[in-house]
C-alpha cells in the first residue's frame, strides 16, 4: 500500500525559514515531488528528488533520504506569497502512478 | 507552451444530466491525466492515458468514463453523477517513458452536482 505523511498545518514569520517534513511508504519507488498549491488553484511543480541529498533551486530547497523514506522542503526568506499547501508526492512502480499526501498548509505571518 | 488548460472552469450540472469536461496541452506529453480533489484534500488520480491508452483506473466509477481522442486531447465524460462527486477536477500531463515524471497542471473544472 502507499501511506504519505506530512504536518496539516504549519505558521512561520515573514523572511523567517520553514522546514516541512514528509515521510513515505510506497510499493516501489521512483522519486518524491513537492508541488505548491494555493487555494482555488491548480498545484504547480517545485522540486524532484530520486537520489538522497539536497537539491536547492533558488529560495526552495528539497532533500530526500530513501532509507529512510524521508523528504523535506524548505523555504528560506519566507514571504506572503509563499501560503499556500505544499503536496508531498512520491512516484510509485507504475511509470506514472503519483500518490499526494494530504498537504501542509502553511501560513506565512508577518 | 508550458500550459494545460481545461474546459469549462465551472460547471453545474443536475444528477440527470450528460456533459463532458476537456483538457489540452501542446507540450508533447504523451501522458495525461485524471484527478478529482475535494476541499482541502490532496488530488485523488482517477486515471491515466500513456500514449492514448488508459493505462490506468483506479476503481473510479462507470459514471466518469474517460477518453483521449489524440495525444493533445483527454476528455472526463459524466453521466448521472452524485452530490458527493461535486469536487475540482484536475487535468495534468507529463512525458512519458522517461525518467522525470513531472507532471503539469490545468486549473481544473470547479464541478458542481445538484
Amino acid at each position: 500500500g502507499q501511506n504519505i505523511d506530512q504536518p496539516t498545518e504549519m505558521t512561520a514569520t515573514e523572511g523567517a525559514i520553514v522546514q516541512i517534513n514528509c515521510t513515505y511508504q510506497t510499493s516501489g519507488f521512483n522519486g518524491l515531488f513537492w508541488y505548491q498549491q494555493h487555494a482555488g488553484e491548480a498545484p504547480t511543480f517545485l522540486s524532484y528528488n530520486v537520489l538522497d541529498g539536497l537539491e536547492e533551486k533558488g529560495r526552495f530547497s528539497s532533500f530526500l533520504s530513501r532509507s529512510k523514506g524521508y523528504s523535506y522542503l524548505l523555504l528560506k526568506e519566507l514571504q506572503m506569497k509563499d501560503s499556500a499547501s505544499y503536496l508531498c508526492a512520491a512516484l510509485g512502480t507504475g511509470a506514472n502512478n503519483l500518490f499526494f499526501g494530504t498537504g501542509t498548509r502553511l501560513t506565512v505571518i508577518p | 507552451d508550458t500550459e494545460v488548460t481545461q474546459t469549462p472552469k465551472h460547471l453545474v450540472m443536475g444528477m440527470t444530466n450528460k456533459k463532458s469536461l476537456k483538457c489540452e496541452q501542446h507540450m508533447g506529453h504523451r501522458a495525461m491525466y485524471w484527478y478529482k480533489q475535494k476541499a482541502k484534500k490532496p488530488p485523488e488520480l482517477m486515471f491515466v492515458y500513456s500514449y492514448e491508452k488508459l493505462s490506468i483506473n483506479e476503481s473510479v466509477p462507470s459514471r466518469f468514463s474517460p477518453e483521449c481522442p489524440n495525444s493533445s486531447l483527454l476528455n472526463l465524460h459524466l453521466h448521472a453523477l452524485q452530490p458527493e462527486d461535486s469536487a475540482l477536477y484536475l487535468c495534468a500531463s507529463s512525458q512519458a517513458g522517461r525518467v522525470r515524471y513531472e507532471q503539469y497542471f490545468g486549473p481544473g473544472t470547479r464541478l458542481t452536482v445538484t
